[in-house]
């Protein structure tokens, strides 16, 4: 079973920032806090993931809060091809667990 | 850099027909992966290769799947036979495997399968 909680949908104004919460409160130490998504029709693609500290790749942000029971996708600046299901795990690399994701919608 | 590749796309076939789907990872991954994906689902794990090794299969439906990646590349998935229930969305990822505390996961595009 998915580690981790999330919104089943948000909707995001276009150019605004869109941030996506996650609750992962049984996190072990080693694990980490990965964000994938998938646009319709493709496979899940890899945004960003982090251990304890917040990291900024060119895609977006991830925070996690200090207890790492949380973090926080932002996409600073969303545009409709942002549009997709986003998917928030906790893990190893060769044990992910999808749960149903957050469907975001960018609207114009 | 070519991605995961996988084939055929789409694949319609009738209820108890055999099926098979092909997947050619990222060249030096050593770690491959097979899900499947229902509709409106995230993707679950069926079996995970270290090299040619199957070494998670837990989740295999073992009496009508079946899977190998001979000589540690290549990867096939085989259903026989199918059922009207295995209309999904089978995907393939591969991974490095040099790395797994900070290593990530690659995805092909998925093939389609419809069962009649």
């Amino acid at each position: 079973d998915a580690k981790t909680t999330q919104p089943p949908s948000m909707d995001c104004a276009e150019g605004r920032a869109a941030n996506l919460p996650c609750n992962h409160s049984t996190i072990s130490g080693n694990e980490y806090v990965y964000w994938y998504r998938q646009i319709h029709s493709q496979g899940p693609q890899y945004i960003i993931h982090g251990l304890k500290n917040n990291e900024t790749n060119e895609m977006a942000s991830l925070i996690i809060t200090e207890d790492r029971k949380s973090s926080t996708l932002i996409l600073p600046h969303a545009t409709l091809r942002d549009t997709a299901v986003y998917y928030c795990i906790v893990a190893l690399v060769n044990d992910m667990r999808f749960g149903a994701g957050t469907r975001l919608t960018v609207k114009p | 850099e070519a991605g995961v590749v996988q084939s055929p796309r789409y694949k319609i076939i009738e209820k108890k027909q055999p099926v098979a789907f092909w997947c050619n990872p990222i060249s030096g991954h050593n770690t491959l992966y097979w899900y499947l994906q229902n509709l409106g689902q995230g993707p679950e794990l069926l079996i995970r290769y270290e090299n040619e090794e199957a070494v998670d299969d837990s989740q295999l439906p073992k009496d009508r799947f079946s899977a190998e990646r001979l000589k540690g590349v290549d990867s096939t998935l085989k259903i026989q036979p199918a059922e009207l229930g295995d209309s999904a969305v089978y995907l393939c990822a591969s991974s490095l495997g040099t790395a797994p505390f900070t290593d990530t996961q690659y995805f092909g595009p998925g093939t389609r399968l419809t069962v009649l």
